[in-house]
């Protein structure tokens, strides 16, 4: 099973700053299969991400993934006020898919 | 548009059966996999398993399989989740969502429902 590490787990910043959330994966991740969510408290997920760098319909352009293998990012280019979240990575690569422990993006 | 509408929250007693429901409207129910995903409370999600409605194969995460059924009712494009016997441990919120069209990630989410098991 691939473990997916997440980091940091809190991220302390104002609204208009960037984020960069990083996703580690114990081994690496068939063909780049990676995905981000973002949940806000009370909240389905909801699709940031898939094959690390393509954005899902609907999804601004100040959020973009990248990485391959074992090392992937999501940044937030310049945060809105509701871009405060919780986000997590999950790997689709290899069976069972598995998700990151998640990582939340507080208002500093 | 395409939506996935879960049924209503549940309280139940250990030990009690219990089925949850997903039903999906806006897309081809028997074309695309419905994946099932927990989350307890204040964690993080956990994948359980995957059902493609149009011929029911299933495939279960380790952790999840023989502890509860995936099923799926194309007639009526509605996936299922159940249990036979729950435990407290079970208490936790419970998301179904389609499986993307390139790979297995979710691009759609049901809203989710609340299964809280206690005595």
């Amino acid at each position: 099973e691939i473990v997916l590490t997440q980091s940091p787990g809190t991220l302390s910043l104002s609204p208009g700053e960037r984020a960069t959330l990083s996703c580690r994966a114990s081994q690496s991740v068939t063909s780049s299969y990676l995905a981000w969510y973002q949940q806000k408290p009370g909240q389905a997920p909801r699709l940031l991400i898939y094959g690390a760098s393509s954005r899902a319909t609907g999804i601004p352009d100040r959020f973009s993934g990248s990485g391959s293998g074992t090392e992937f990012t999501l940044t937030i280019s310049r945060l809105e006020p509701e871009d405060f979240a919780v986000y997590y990575c999950q790997q689709y690569g290899s069976s069972p898919r598995t998700f990151g422990q998640g990582a939340k993006v507080e208002i500093k | 548009d395409v939506q996935l509408v879960q049924s209503g929250a549940e309280v139940k007693k250990p030990g009690e059966s219990l089925k949850i429901s997903c039903k999906a409207s806006g897309y081809s129910f028997t074309d695309q996999w419905i994946a099932w995903v927990r989350q307890m409370p204040g964690k993080g999600l956990e994948w359980m398993g995957i059902i493609y409605p149009g011929d029911s194969d299933t495939r279960y995460s380790p952790s999840f399989q023989g502890q509860v059924t995936i099923s799926a009712d194309k007639s009526i494009s509605t996936a299922y989740l159940q249990w036979t016997s729950l435990k407290a441990s079970d208490t936790a919120m419970y998301y179904c969502a389609r499986r993307g069209r390139y790979g297995a990630y979710c691009d759609y989410w049901g809203q989710g429902t609340l299964v809280t098991v206690s005595s």
